[in-house]
């Protein structure tokens, strides 16, 4: 079963440093990732994608995702953490063994830039 | 503004009623999908749309839920004889449609069920 493992709700970081949010998925075919960030009572903003080739993925933002396959991950990185960056990210993950197009979406980290 | 848009943007209600949520996709935007957000969880796949034709309906979509895209354009998603559990936020993305495109979300709407 297609799955998307967020393993931290909540992530502090200072201002200036850099951040890391983990995702790790499970799926039968490819995997095709996705990063989206949710700002309060706004929908999912779309920040990056994975599809095939570079596993270093640049996105909106400044942030960067680098995709690992023997490790399952796709983890969502920014060299240097904003305040604006306080959000909470998704991680989501079709299947491409799977001919549907529906995406599975982690249940999210909530990130706190701290000034 | 040319995104995604969905209204209403509440909605509340009693219990047994029945609600309508519009989704307005991205012009030319092919496919259209509805998930739902419930608290602390990531969203969750309802239902696709490729123009018109629905091609994917998940197993929680109950017999309460009915989704339509009958010019192929906006979508329409309808909840019969609401329940409490079906409060939640309720979101609409499209893309368009070639190969593994990104979805772009609208603001959804969120359902209370009083």
């Amino acid at each position: 079963a297609q799955s998307v493992a967020q393993p931290e709700d909540q992530v502090n970081v200072a201002e200036g440093n850099p951040l890391t949010v983990k995702c790790t998925y499970s799926v039968s075919g490819n995997p095709y990732l996705f990063w989206y960030v949710q700002y309060p009572n706004r929908g999912l903003q779309f920040l990056l994608k994975y599809i095939t080739g570079d596993n270093l993925v640049k996105g909106s933002y400044g942030f960067e995702a680098e995709f690992n396959k023997s490790q399952t991950s796709f983890h969502l990185k920014k060299p240097s953490a904003l305040v604006s960056d306080s959000a909470l990210y998704f991680c989501a993950v079709r299947d491409g063994g799977n001919t549907g197009n529906q995406f599975y979406f982690g249940t999210g980290t909530s990130l706190t830039v701290i000034p | 503004d040319t995104g995604v848009s969905q209204d209403p943007r509440h909605k509340i209600t009693k219990r047994g009623q029945n609600v309508t949520f519009r989704c307005d996709p991205i012009s030319e935007h092919n496919r259209l999908y509805w998930y739902r957000q419930t608290l602390g969880q990531g969203p969750e796949f309802l239902t696709y749309f490729q123009n018109e034709a629905q091609l994917e309906k998940s197993r929680l979509l109950s017999d309460r839920f009915s989704a339509e895209r009958p010019k192929g354009s906006f979508s329409t998603l309808e909840i019969q004889r609401t329940e409490q559990g079906d409060s939640a936020m309720y979101l609409c993305a499209s893309s368009l449609g070639l190969g593994v495109d990104t979805q772009y979300f609208g603001p959804g709407t969120r359902l209370t069920v009083l």
